[in-house]
């Protein structure tokens, strides 16, 4: 059974920082790897989707890697800003018997002025 | 639509009452996913819709909860004699193609059960 885990569960940093949020996942057969971010009380808007033939994807100051073989993707968000606060959510689609996204716990970011 | 639309935003019901949550998905989009979310954790698969067909309820937690997507476009998950536990947000997702793509999803029912 698919599990995903993210590393750390929160993480507050000064404006300014470059962080790295980490995300394992345990069985390697996906279709493609998605990260999100959900504000409080808000639904999940989509960061990045790397497919698994791909190795990273980019957005702005966001950037994604996956290494499906060692079954890991890192979220690398350079100068971090305060609007970057929120749960930064990692999740792996795979077909099969669950045939769904399976999502990891999230990384709770704060990020201070 | 625009985006992923739910329908309540909130919803408090007492235990015991039965609930109807309501999703109209991105125009076009094929496929449709439930998830349920509780309070600090990750999203939970409930279920998986390929047009009008479910091909996947094998998150529903108890034969209480229901969905269904009759033609193909609006989903409507329903929970039968609500607990406590069931109190969570309710989210709803859609992609375009039945392939691994994109998701894109609403802002979600909040389910209290007093």
């Amino acid at each position: 059974k698919q599990e995903v885990t993210q590393i750390p569960a929160a993480l507050s940093v000064p404006e300014g920082e470059n962080l790295v949020l980490n995300c394992s996942f345990t069985d390697s057969a996906i279709y493609n790897l998605q990260w999100f971010r959900q504000d409080p009380g808000k639904g999940l808007t989509s960061l990045l989707l790397i497919q698994s033939s791909q190795r990273e994807q980019t957005s702005g100051r966001l950037n994604a890697s996956l290494d499906k073989s060692s079954g890991r993707s890192t979220l690398y968000i350079a100068a971090s800003q305060p609007g970057d606060s929120a749960t930064y959510l990692c999740a792996v689609f795979a077909w099969g018997s669950q045939g769904n996204l399976i999502f990891g716990k999230g990384t709770k970011l704060s990020v201070k002025p | 639509g625009a985006g992923v639309s739910q329908s309540p935003r909130y919803k408090v019901a007492k235990r015991g009452q039965d609930v109807a949550l309501r999703c109209d998905p991105i125009s076009g989009h094929v496929s449709l996913f439930w998830y349920q979310q509780a309070l600090g954790q990750g999203p939970e698969f409930l279920t998986y819709f390929q047009n009008e067909a479910q091909l996947d309820k094998s998150g529903l937690p108890s034969d209480r909860f229901f969905a269904e997507r009759p033609e193909g476009s609006v989903s409507t998950l329903k929970i039968q004699r609500t607990q406590q536990e069931d109190s969570a947000v309710y989210l709803c997702a859609s992609i375009l193609t039945g392939g691994g793509g994109e998701l894109f999803f609403g802002e979600g029912s909040r389910l209290t059960v007093l």
